[in-house]
Formats: C-alpha cells, sequence, structure tokens
C-alpha cells in the first residue's frame, strides 16, 4: 500500500530555505503512470497547489511562487523534495506531499487535479 | 491566477440533500473536464471524493456525485449524514501546466 511522508524542520527562520522531503514507500516515483506533488495550508485557510515533478524530470509549479522554489526527485532513494526559498511568516503551513495522475495528449503532460494518496502533512513555522 | 470561488459555509439535516458550487473561468473549470474535489476533516490531510467532474475513486459512497455546467462545477451530497461534516475542496486543471484550488467551503450537519 502506498505510503509518503513528509520529514524536515518544523522552524525555518524569515529570508532563509525551506526544505522539505517526502518519502515514498509501497511504490515508485520513476513510473510514467503517476506526477508527484506539494499542496500547503496556511493555518485555518485553505489548500494552495505548490507545484509538482514527474517521472521525467519536468517540473510544474505554482507562477506566484515559481521563482522561489525548486522540486526534484531522488528515484534510487523515492524520495522527491521541496526547496522554498526566501521564506517569509506567510510561508507558514501545513506543507503536504501527495500523487496524482497525468494525462498525456498530444505528447503534452496535464497536470490533472486527481490527487489520490496523501502524506499526514507536516507543520512548517517560518519564525525568527 | 485566483483561488476558484465556493460559498464559505453550507449547511443541511441529515437526509437531506446539499450542494457545493464551484466557480471558475473559461481557462479552468470551464475550459477542462479536470475538475475534482476533496474532503478534509479537522488536522487530517484531504480525501479525493471527485474526479474527472463526476467520477467516483473506489470506496467513495455514491452519496457524493460531481457535475458542471459552464464554468460552475459542483458537488452534491444526498442523504445527508452526520460524517459528512468536513470542509470540502474543488481543485481544476488551469492550463499552463498549473493547479487551482478552491477557498473552501465547511459544509455543517444539522
Amino acid at each position: 500500500q502506498l505510503q509518503l511522508q513528509e520529514s524536515g524542520p518544523g522552524l525555518v527562520k524569515p529570508s532563509e530555505t525551506l526544505s522539505l522531503t517526502c518519502t515514498v514507500s509501497g511504490g515508485s516515483i520513476s513510473s510514467s503512470t503517476y506526477y508527484w506533488g506539494w499542496i500547503r495550508q496556511p493555518p485555518g485557510k485553505g489548500l494552495e497547489w505548490i507545484g509538482s515533478f514527474y517521472y521525467s524530470g519536468t517540473t510544474y509549479y505554482n507562477p506566484s511562487l515559481k521563482s522561489r522554489v525548486t522540486i526534484s526527485g531522488d528515484t534510487s532513494k523515492t524520495q522527491f523534495s521541496l526547496k522554498l526559498s526566501s521564506v517569509t511568516a506567510a510561508d507558514t503551513a501545513v506543507y503536504y506531499c501527495a500523487r496524482g495522475s497525468p494525462t498525456i495528449k498530444f505528447g503534452v503532460v496535464i497536470i490533472r487535479p486527481d490527487l489520490d494518496s496523501w502524506g499526514l502533512g507536516t507543520l512548517v513555522t517560518v519564525s525568527s | 491566477q485566483s483561488a476558484l470561488t465556493q460559498p464559505r459555509s453550507v449547511s443541511g439535516s441529515p437526509g437531506q440533500s446539499v450542494t457545493i458550487s464551484c466557480t471558475g473561468t473559461s481557462s479552468d473549470v470551464g475550459g477542462y473536464n479536470y475538475v475534482s474535489w476533496y474532503q478534509q476533516y479537522p488536522g487530517e490531510a484531504p480525501k479525493l471524493m471527485i474526479y474527472h467532474v463526476s467520477k467516483r475513486p473506489s470506496g467513495v459512497p455514491d452519496r457524493f456525485s460531481g457535475s458542471k455546467s459552464g464554468n460552475t462545477a459542483s458537488l452534491t451530497i444526498s442523504g445527508l449524514q452526520a460524517e459528512d461534516e468536513a470542509d470540502y475542496y474543488c481543485c481544476s486543471y488551469s492550463g499552463s501546466y498549473t493547479v487551482l484550488f478552491g477557498g473552501g467551503t465547511k459544509l455543517t450537519v444539522l
């Protein structure tokens, strides 16, 4: 059974880089059948898509975060990671990793919003 | 990009039906049949309830149904049960390889 587990520091200082890892067990991130994504949720607020990673190495980012986000995958360790630079208090949130299903149309990968497996989430607080 | 628009809250009595709307634009909800709905209990991760506008993953009760008309998608829960009380989020592909979530709707079972 597929399981996803987020890990990383729970406290990050303003202006520094937030780094999280998602470890996938019971599945492989090198499969073309799925993509792997990060979603966050500020306390008491709604969900925000951060970005996604496809097995080919292609990444897709939320335009509002694109300048600060890097998502990458390590197929040998069945892990994928999130780096968010220059963080502020507004980046305080529960960060989730999840698996989704893409559609390939005419060679173009469409990131369908079908996230069928999620990690439990990890709270990251940005504070000095 | 703006979040998809959902009502902040809806409510219904046990056994009744409720519908949650999700309004976007022709660039997201109206432009693709890639709309999903998630249920989230406090302190838990979201759970996929509907995908491809109206399809249900295995294990999701058929009381949950989805539809779309123009730029608005809808989630209908029939035969409302106490356990349905949760937050619900819509989500849509929005072109340019991006995904948009709605602001979320709190469902209260009276």
